[in-house]
């Protein structure tokens, strides 16, 4: 199955340190999203890319925060100087836009918790 | 801005009981519409959406939706519960406004079946 594929799907590190994560979509799929999804809260969204291009970000998405999406593939996000705060689940999604609308597929998702 | 409310964070029902978990959302535009399910440990996985036509949606596992538009709600059912559909269930909404194109997601409602 090529479903959404996240790594690493657990990461710990110290406050300060940077982290990357990566993200591999369905293939053809040329919508790809991160979200954050803490306890007991629903995914809130980050970014957007189409194809290569990053259309929107989200207030949430401090300076520290930086996605790419070089060749309109695979999709990295960084965080530097990392937070407690930012102790989350990152999720990433993608989607392709067809004739009867836009049904977008989740990732397993990376468990980041920075102690 | 755009948001989607889901009335219960918790709920607690015996196996064979009917469900109905509440949906609302706040745009008065054209909207897609999505049900997803993230069982313990699992990844968000899709219900059942509606984008268009019978508004009264039938998705996997026996779950169904109605879209009623002058209530903007999208209520999910399922006429008897099983111990397997014990798991959180988030509303979420694709509200098309230009280029706004992001999914936006409610709090999530925690469903306790209990055998």
């Amino acid at each position: 199955d090529t479903g959404v594929s996240q790594d690493p799907r657990h990461k710990i590190t110290k406050r300060g340190q940077n982290v990357t994560f990566r993200c591999d979509p369905i293939s053809e799929h040329n919508r790809l999203y991160w979200y954050r999804q803490t306890l007991g809260q629903g995914p809130e969204f980050l970014t957007y890319f189409q194809n290569e291009a990053q259309l929107e970000k989200s207030r949430l998405l401090s300076d520290r925060f930086s996605a790419e999406r070089p060749k309109g593939s695979f999709s990295t996000l960084e965080i530097q100087r990392t937070e407690q705060g930012d102790s989350a689940m990152y999720l990433c999604a993608s989607s392709r836009q067809d004739y009867s609308g836009n049904t977008i597929y989740f990732g397993e998702g990376s468990w980041l918790t920075v102690v | 801005a755009q948001s989607v409310s889901q009335h219960n964070h918790h709920v607690i029902l015996s196996e064979a009981a009917s469900l109905e978990l509440g949906c609302n959302y706040s745009y008065g535009g054209t909207v897609n519409l999505f049900w997803y399910v993230q069982y313990p440990g699992q990844h968000l996985q899709l219900l059942l959406k509606y984008f268009s036509g019978d508004p009264l949606v039938k998705g996997i596992k026996g779950f169904e939706a109605e879209f009623i538009k002058s209530k903007f709600s999208f209520n999910l059912r399922k006429p008897s519960v099983q111990w397997s559909d014990t798991a959180e269930y988030f509303c979420a909404v694709i509200a098309f406004s230009g280029g706004y194109n992001k999914l936006i997601f409610g709090a999530g409602t925690r469903l306790a079946v209990h055998p």
